[in-house]
Order: C-alpha cells, then sequence, then structure tokens
C-alpha cells in the first residue's frame, strides 16, 4: 500500500514562533496536499501541489506556505503560529490515474499554546 | 468555491441493520466522487469512488450518484461494529483539477 510519512507526529508551539510540518511519500505520486482536522469542519485543504517545484492554494491558506522541493517531500509552514493553528494536520499524496484515491499520513497534531 | 455537505451529522444503528449516508455537493461540473473512513485517532482510509451516474456495489458497501440532483450517498447492508466511524464524503472536478473537497462528516456508531 502508499506510504506516506509525517514529522513530527505531536508538535507544541509557542504564539510567534515557526513550524514546519514536513510529509514524505514513496508512491512517486503526482499531486500532494496538505489537510487541517477540526471537529465540526471534516477535512479542509490548505495547500497542494501537482508536482516538484509547484504550489497551490487550497480553501484557508491564510497563515500558511507550503514547498514542495522534490517528488517526494511537502511541507507545510507556519511563520507566525496562531492559537487558532491548533489542530491536527494531515499530509497526503493521490495518482492522477483511474481513481485518484488519496492516501492520508497518520497525522500531525499541533498545539500552539 | 465548492460547498460539499453530509447527513446526518451522527448515527447510531443495531448491528445487521442498512446505514444510510447522504453527501450533497454543489458544482454540477463535479467529476470525482469518493467516500472516505476514518477510525478514532487514525488517518482517513478510501473506501469507494465512482464517476458516472448510477450505482456501483462492493461488499457490503454500495454507492449511488445522481449528478442532476447534485447528491451521492454509501449504503452499508449489515452494519458491523467495525463500521463505527467517521465517514467523509469527497468531491473533486476531476481531470486537471484534482483538489478534493470534503464534507464535515457523519459519525456512525453501530451497537451490538
Amino acid at each position: 500500500e502508499a506510504a506516506v510519512t509525517q514529522s513530527p507526529r505531536n508538535k507544541v508551539a509557542v504564539t510567534g514562533g515557526k513550524v514546519t510540518l514536513s510529509c514524505n511519500q514513496t508512491n512517486n505520486h503526482n499531486n500532494m496536499y496538505w489537510y487541517r482536522q477540526d471537529t465540526g469542519h471534516g477535512l479542509r485543504l490548505i495547500h497542494y501541489s501537482y508536482g516538484a517545484g509547484s504550489t497551490e492554494k487550497g480553501d484557508i491558506p491564510d497563515g500558511y506556505k507550503a514547498s514542495r522541493p522534490s517528488q517526494e517531500n511537502f511541507s507545510l509552514i507556519l511563520e507566525l503560529a496562531t492559537p487558532s493553528q491548533t489542530s491536527v494536520y494531515f499530509c497526503a499524496s493521490g495518482d492522477e490515474g483511474g481513481q485518484n484515491t488519496l492516501y492520508f499520513g497518520a497525522g500531525t497534531r499541533l498545539s500552539v499554546l | 468555491q465548492q460547498k460539499v455537505q453530509q447527513s446526518p451529522e451522527s448515527l447510531i444503528v443495531p448491528e445487521g441493520a442498512m446505514t444510510s449516508l447522504n453527501c450533497t455537493f454543489s458544482d454540477s461540473a463535479s467529476q470525482y466522487f469518493a467516500w472516505y473512513r476514518q477510525h478514532s485517532g487514525k488517518a482517513p482510509k478510501a473506501l469507494m469512488s465512482i464517476f458516472s451516474n448510477g450505482e456501483k456495489e462492493e461488499g457490503r458497501f454500495t454507492i449511488h450518484l445522481n449528478k442532476a440532483s447534485l447528491h451521492f450517498s454509501l449504503h452499508i447492508r449489515d452494519s458491523q461494529p467495525s463500521d463505527s466511524a467517521l465517514y467523509l464524503c469527497a468531491v473533486s472536478m476531476g481531470t486537471g483539477n484534482y483538489k478534493y473537497v470534503f464534507g464535515a462528516g457523519t459519525r456512525l456508531k453501530v451497537i451490538a
């Protein structure tokens, strides 16, 4: 099965600090995504990418940056973390062919104090 | 902007019952429709997907899609306690636009 690995799994940050969430996939998928999950909101798309060097804004990009330096790696960057960014973050990769099924990592639980 | 809504928000059914979950979307040009299941504390995992109007069955699970009504649904036959999870529907515009928008989810509990 497709493998997506996120790090760290848990993170506590201070308000105003910089946070980087990392994601690595070994599926050779072109598409990668960052979602956040909060109770009552399901999964909300922050940024996504169609390949190395490309990033696209999702539905809630404010306060977040993304970086796709290679096919395998996709990072989410919070330059100035705020308590409202406390959430569970999921990275996913997807293949373009067929069903474009998304394969999710295990998630990163971020608390901003 | 695509809006995806699910109903009901939560559901409790007895073991062996038929469970029906609903999803509506706002953009009639949508092409890909999928259901994901997320057990507590775990990552979402793809369950089933459909691309054309009609019905698709895989084991105890069936998807119905009606694009004209902007609606698709998931039906679980003979529901089991192991089916207890958060069910998320997802919609994508398809080829050239692989952005998936998710609903808020339906939390299902199957009691033995």
